[in-house]
């Protein structure tokens, strides 16, 4: 099962920054937040991942509480080529501990 | 730099026949993993391969079998297909363990 959980859907105005909640209160120490999102039958796209810092990239912010129980997708500026479901999945870089355990994720919808 | 590409696009098949899905690997990259997507759920993981061998696998049954070549590239192979087997089918490189890129998928129609 999923060690995640994300609201089913959002809305977010175009132009304006969109913050994508996520819970993982089960998190362990070693394991990673990674973001992906998917647009309508294509295959997924890597957002952004992080471990217990802040994390910023051309796409995305990642925002990771200190207690590293939840933590928010930012997309500063949303586009209407934003519009996807996004995933927030937790794993680890171990070996033992390799694949992605995706959850139903959260469909963004950017309205004009 | 080659991102991954996955073949064929779309495929129909009929039940009880056998499939082959194939994955190249973006360059630099070593391990391989498979997904498969009904629709409205998430991707389900089914197996990894690294370096030629299987990495782990999913609650997937035998009949869903994989390889992958010397040069990382892989088959997903599905014998025996059943109706529920019809799904996108998603590939996806990486370098050991660190984050895994997707291919655009095969959608597979089983009638």
């Amino acid at each position: 099962d999923a060690k995640t959980t994300q609201p089913p859907s959002m809305d977010c105005a175009e132009g304006r920054a969109a913050n994508l909640p996520c819970n993982h209160s089960t998190i362990s120490g070693n394991e990673y937040v990674y973001w992906y999102r998917q647009i309508h039958s294509q295959g997924p796209q890597y957002i952004i991942h992080g471990l217990k810092n802040n994390e910023t990239n051309e796409m995305a912010s990642l925002i990771i509480t200190e207690d590293r129980k939840s933590s928010t997708l930012i997309l500063p500026h949303a586009t209407l080529r934003d519009t996807a479901v996004y995933y927030c999945i937790v794993r680890g870089n171990m070996d033992s501990n390799y694949q992605l355990i995706w959850g139903a994720g959260t469909k963004l919808i950017i309205k004009p | 730099e080659t991102g991954v590409t996955q073949s064929p696009t779309h495929l129909i098949k009929t039940r009880g026949q056998q499939v082959t899905l194939r994955c190249s690997s973006q360059s630099g990259h070593n391990t391989v993993s498979w997904y498969q997507q009904a629709l409205g759920q998430g991707p389900q993981f089914i197996f990894q391969y690294y370096r030629e061998e299987e990495n782990g696998r999913g609650n997937f049954p035998p009949r869903f079998s994989g390889l992958q070549f010397p040069n990382y590239s892989s088959e997903l192979n599905v014998n025996a297909l059943e109706l529920d087997d019809s799904a996108l089918y998603l590939c996806a490189s990486s370098l050991e363990t660190y984050e895994q890129y997707f291919g655009p998928g095969t959608r597979l129609t089983v009638t």
